[in-house]
């Protein structure tokens, strides 16, 4: 069945450094695919998205890039801010059921 | 804008006990959905309705009940509390099946004893 993989944690970088969380995913036909934050105690909210190959999401200085021929969809940042501290979870629209299939998570802490 | 409501939002209950955790959201979304989230496991799927009237079971459905009444409303029932059921309870919902992103409450944090 459909599944996502992403690096696992937690990521510890000082504040302005550039951070990459990798992702991978396996799905049959051709899904959309996200990423979503969450803050301590919170729910998840939507950070970026990407509906088909090549396409780029960016949301607050963050962006993913659709690679369907190497099947991934890493989360990049150029310049990190401690408010950036949270869990970042990667997702495709895949499941039989309309709903969402997530990674574990990948908890990054930014020090000043 | 309230978006997704989920309460209570803590719960502490001992085992065998019942409780209904509620979701309700004000964006006329007909797809809604339950997932529990456990460290290391990432968001797993409880249960989904496509609309009002209409419910389905998703990934991990045992030991919970749910049911569509309005389009509004998707309460989660706990039947008999087990330790397993501890966990972080997260309701969601989007415009339909195909059209994500899917909108997520803040959670419900419950720990059965």
């Amino acid at each position: 069945g459909d599944s996502v993989t992403q690096m696992e944690g937690p990521v510890t970088l000082s504040e302005e450094a550039f951070l990459t969380i990798n992702c991978t995913y396996t799905a049959t036909g051709y899904p959309s695919l996200f990423w979503y934050v969450q803050y301590p105690g919170e729910g998840l909210q939507l950070l970026l998205k990407a509906t088909k190959a090549d396409d780029k999401g960016s949301n607050k200085g963050f962006e993913a890039t659709y690679r369907k021929e190497t099947t991934s969809f890493h989360l990049e940042k150029g310049s990190v801010q401690v408010s950036d501290s949270a869990v970042y979870f990667c997702a495709l629209s895949g499941g039989s059921q309309g709903n969402l299939i997530f990674g574990k998570g990948t908890k990054l802490s930014v020090k000043p | 804008n309230a978006g997704v409501t989920q309460t209570p939002k803590f719960q502490v209950l001992k085992t065998g006990q019942s409780m209904t955790l509620q979701c309700a959201q004000d964006m006329n979304h007909e797809y809604m959905s339950w997932y529990r989230q456990d460290p290391g496991m990432g968001l797993r799927l409880i249960h989904y309705s496509v609309g009002a009237g209409i419910t389905d079971q998703g990934e991990v459905p045992n030991g919970y009940n749910v049911s569509r009444s309005t389009t509004e409303d998707f309460p989660l029932r706990l039947l008999s509390a087990a330790p397993s059921q501890t966990s972080v309870y997260f309701c969601a919902s989007s415009q339909d099946r195909e059209n994500q992103p899917q909108h997520f409450g803040d959670g419900t944090r419950l720990s059965i004893l």
